[in-house]
């Protein structure tokens, strides 16, 4: 399909870990990245994964790729009440000449205090 | 150092007007890139500037939509008479490089202009 999919809303107690998953199509993608929204504000990159990688960790962030089955998680150890944002997995696909991102509909993530 | 920054922050026209979106990348960034979401969607490329030129625009939705970048510094977004089905959030971003070696190059987004068409 053409979608990079992700569940729509995930909610977490504060302290917990949470991991938000993602599938995306491109098998030629050679960077995926993570990008947070919180509310009012524009899109702030997180982290971002090579294709050639299993695994990214940065500090309470780690990302896992599974290329065989095109699957990205993003898991965020002791979360807390300021990760509440919406959060976009992208992949960088190549066409007619340009590296445009293709995002998914975004995972709102819900912390409870 | 200034971020991306997009005006207006919010925009309400009627069906049939027309509305212009401004983008400033930040200085020096010569990749400019446009797109938007809307309600309830994924977030769509639309196109995508090096300095002047369009690089890629094969996410325009219609000849309604024009974009420009005179000069190559700030950029414009016209939507020439705007429909029901145009509302969403624009969102802008801009990136200092290109190619397979740049994804470190990070594509940094404004704070998006939501445009409500009624």
């Amino acid at each position: 399909g053409e979608d990079v999919e992700q569940s729509l809303f995930l909610s977490v107690r504060e302290g917990d870990s949470s991991v938000i998953n993602c599938t995306y199509t491109d098998s030629s993608s050679t960077y995926l990245y993570w990008y947070k929204q919180e509310p009012g504000a524009g899109l702030q990159l997180l982290t971002y994964i090579f294709s050639n990688m299993d695994m990214k960790q940065d500090q309470r962030l780690t990302v896992l790729l599974n290329k065989k089955d095109k699957h990205l998680s993003l898991r965020i150890a002791d979360t807390q009440t300021g990760d509440s944002a919406i959060y976009f997995c992208a992949e960088k696909r190549s066409g007619a000449g340009s590296y445009q991102l293709t995002f998914g509909k975004g995972t709102k993530l819900s912390v409870i205090p | 150092e200034a971020g991306v920054t997009q005006f207006p922050s919010h925009s309400v026209i009627e069906k049939g007007q027309t509305v212009t979106l401004r983008c400033d990348p930040i200085s020096g960034h010569d990749n400019l890139y446009w797109y938007r979401r809307v309600m309830g969607k994924e977030i769509k490329f639309l196109l995508h500037f090096v300095k002047e030129s369009k690089q890629d625009e094969s996410g325009m939705p219609n000849n309604r939509f024009l974009a420009e970048r005179t000069g190559g510094t700030y950029s414009t977004l016209k939507v020439q008479p705007a429909e029901l089905e145009d509302s969403g959030v624009y969102f802008c971003a801009s990136s200092q490089g290109q190619g397979r070696t740049s994804g470190r190059y990070e594509q940094f987004f404004g704070p998006g202009t939501r445009l409500t068409v009624l």
